[in-house]
């Protein structure tokens, strides 16, 4: 069973450009959050995707927008980066049946804005 | 707004003592109650859960967690720990009838085992 997966691991952009980040579930799971962790905080919601909708979405501005894949991939676009963007971006994958409400998240992208 | 409280950001414990992280959660309704685990470099991993029943929860690698719900508390407990516990471990709450998305993290704490 491959788990979640995400790329890349690193990336260094300048403040205004866009990036795209990926993620690959787990084998099984149809839902995909996506979570921004700030240095020294806890992960914060950004948004949820279930079978290519956005299911719910945190207190993020509209520059944060997602895709969900039928193979139930996804992806984070963030457009006109800012400073304040730097984080570790986890993606979170669950098979949303009763019971199992735990999240399995990928490796993270450490996304660095200058 | 709702939230997650991890009051202390880091615990120290002795290899072989019994060890305790704190949560509490200012969460309407009956939230499901999770900790995970994360190591330097790595994604969240799961530990355990609190869904409804018995007030405590065994998890994996002999974790195991006490729900008090006049306390609003979920506290994560070991009888015995090791070096290899030392990690960032999170606290989150999951508010039911919210259709399956947001869950709340707390800032986390850092657990050193000392050997």
């Amino acid at each position: 069973e491959t788990g979640v997966t995400q790329s890349p691991t690193h990336l260094i952009k300048t403040r205004g450009q866009q990036v795209t980040l990926r993620c690959s579930s787990q084998s099984g799971h149809n839902t995909v959050s996506w979570y921004q962790q700030a240095l020294g905080q806890g992960p914060q919601f950004i948004f949820q995707y279930y079978r290519e909708e956005e299911n719910g979405r945190g207190n993020f501005p509209p520059r944060f927008s997602g895709l969900q894949f039928p193979n139930y991939s996804s992806e984070l676009n963030v457009n006109a980066l800012e400073l304040d963007d730097s984080a570790l971006y986890l993606c979170a994958s669950s098979p949303r049946t009763v019971g199992s409400y735990e999240q399995y998240f990928g490796p993270g992208t450490r996304l660095t804005v200058t | 707004a709702q939230s997650v409280a991890q009051p202390e950001d880091q615990v120290n414990v002795a290899e072989g003592n019994p060890l305790t992280v704190k949560c509490t959660y200012s969460v309407s309704g009956n939230p499901y109650l999770f900790w995970y685990v994360q190591y330097p470099n790595r994604g969240l991993q799961f530990l355990l859960k609190y869904i409804t029943g018995d007030n405590l929860v065994k998890g994996s690698y002999g974790f195991e967690a006490e729900f008090n719900k006049s306390q609003t508390s979920f506290h994560l407990k070991k009888p015995s720990a090791l070096v290899s516990d030392s990690a960032l471990y999170f606290c989150a709450a999951k508010p039911v009838g919210t259709g399956g998305f947001k869950t709340i993290f707390g800032a986390g704490t850092r657990l050193f085992v000392k050997a």
